[in-house]
């Protein structure tokens, strides 16, 4: 299957600072991305649609001055949480949707596991 | 609105026998497409089959079959002959209209010897 990664895997920050989560697609061009928040022993809950080269799309409830999203080019999305507090803490996962794919399905990166102190 | 259901938090399963997780799913949407992914505890989502909601028949990958009952709005993951590496969380989901990802709540799969 694809490949997609996220970089990085985990990371501890402190109260206030913002932290940046990269999403690429190795291996196909992805025109649209997908990032996700995972609690423990909870469901995935879409935050938003990254588009390349326009704005991303949130779903209800989601800041977008917080979860900042750039979508760069067609193998690049960035999730940026800014002013990061511990309630931020969370599995943030991105998924990439591959258009030549038998099923236009979703590739998902192995996720970020960010704790903020 | 769409909705996933995935009433069984956990099922457990002595190896190399079957087991079906269940999956029910609402939508108003003529065309969808139900997906069911596996997350290991290392976090990672990976996809195991996917059934469109045109397809006459039922989705099979290898161990994997997809038992859909469209009247019923079910898409039960049936694995045949578990194996221990088979254990993790299992999510049912569903792709509307705008390309988007609904995941159900999950369901835990453990399987013993």
């Amino acid at each position: 299957g694809a490949v997609v990664s996220q970089h990085p895997s985990r990371v501890i920050c402190k109260s206030g600072t913002s932290v940046k989560i990269e999403c690429r697609s190795l291996d196909f061009q992805a025109t649209t991305m997908f990032w996700y928040r995972q609690f423990p022993k909870q469901s995935l809950m879409l935050m938003a649609t990254s588009n390349e080269g326009s704005k991303a799309t949130y779903e209800q409830g989601v800041e977008k001055d917080k979860f900042l999203i750039n979508h760069a080019s067609l193998t690049l999305s960035t999730l940026t949480v800014t002013s990061a507090h511990p309630e931020d803490s969370s599995f943030y996962i991105c998924s990439a949707r591959r258009t030549s794919g038998a099923y236009n399905e979703q590739f998902f990166g192995p996720g970020t596991r960010l704790t903020v102190l | 609105a769409q909705k996933i259901t995935q009433t069984q938090p956990g099922m457990f399963v002595q190896e190399k026998e079957a087991v079906t997780l269940d999956c029910t799913y609402d939508t108003s949407d003529p065309s969808y497409g139900l997906f069911w992914y596996k997350q290991p505890s290392s976090g990672e989502m990976i996809f195991l089959i996917y059934q469109g909601s045109y397809d006459q028949q039922n989705a099979t990958e290898g161990r994997y079959s997809l038992n859909f009952q469209k009247a019923r709005k079910s898409a039960n993951l049936v694995i045949s002959a578990s194996q221990l590496g088979d254990s993790a969380m299992y999510f049912c989901a569903m792709r509307d209209n705008t390309d988007k990802l609904i995941f159900g709540t999950g369901t835990r799969l453990q399987v013993f010897p």
